[in-house]
């Protein structure tokens, strides 16, 4: 069974681009959990979804960030006009749908450099 | 701010001896987790322990809570180069269904 799966693996963008960033959940969960990590620090948590419902983005930035998670495909993150402090790892986290906060699944991350 | 906080930031040991990080939170909680996570990659979920437990066991792996202190330890014994990673502590709180993550410990073993 494939785990979670983020791609692209790094993202190098310039200043006032867009950055997308892709997650598939392992097979079967249902909700999916964005977290923002920046160097030698924890995971700050952004976002939480489940098909097609956005439940909680309390961690979420209110200006240039969205995510979305539709009927069919992957989970999207939306970066749009990257600023320099927006540079970090973004996880992706998947759990089944029976269960809170039960353990979460994580990809291995994408890896955001804003030039 | 961070709900969990582990400590110490940093702790290197020789290989085959034990190690023992903490947590520490603030609010109530119906589950702490532990996850390591290697360098450059995703975190992976070690051991759960839930609010109405004291102590559990996994492998070379102890987890002890105490509610009243708001506290939790992780045992790692007979450590081996390969345990060498960053090791966070992640509550799970009544009333939402995120996991909020501490600062983390960053273990080196040394051969």
């Amino acid at each position: 069974n494939a785990g979670v799966m983020q791609n692209p693996r790094h993202l190098v963008r310039r200043r006032g681009q867009e950055a997308r960033l892709r997650c598939s959940p392992m097979k079967g969960h249902s909700h999916v959990y964005w977290y923002r990590q920046l160097p030698e620090e924890g995971l700050k948590f952004m976002v939480y979804l489940q098909k097609e419902n956005i439940i909680d983005e309390s961690g979420m930035p209110k200006e240039r960030f969205s995510a979305e998670f539709p009927k069919e495909g992957p989970s999207i993150l939306r970066i749009q006009q990257v600023v320099r402090g927006d540079s970090a790892a973004y996880f992706c986290a998947s759990s089944p749908q029976t269960g809170r906060n039960e353990k979460l699944f994580f990809g291995s991350g994408t890896q955001l450099s804003v030039l | 701010s961070q709900q969990g906080e582990e400590d110490p930031q940093a702790l290197s040991i020789q290989e085959g001896e034990n190690a023992t990080m903490n947590c520490s939170y603030k609010t109530s909680i119906n589950n702490l987790q532990w996850y390591r996570q290697n360098s450059g990659r995703g975190l992976v979920h070690l051991i759960l322990i839930r609010s109405n437990e004291r102590e559990k066991h996994s492998g070379r792996l102890r987890v002890t809570l105490d509610t009243s202190k708001k506290s939790s330890s992780l045992l790692i014994t007979a450590s081996r180069a390969a345990d060498t990673a960053s090791y966070f502590c992640a509550t799970g709180n009544f009333g939402n269904e995120k996991l909020t993550f501490g600062t983390g410990t960053r273990l080196t073993i040394i051969p």
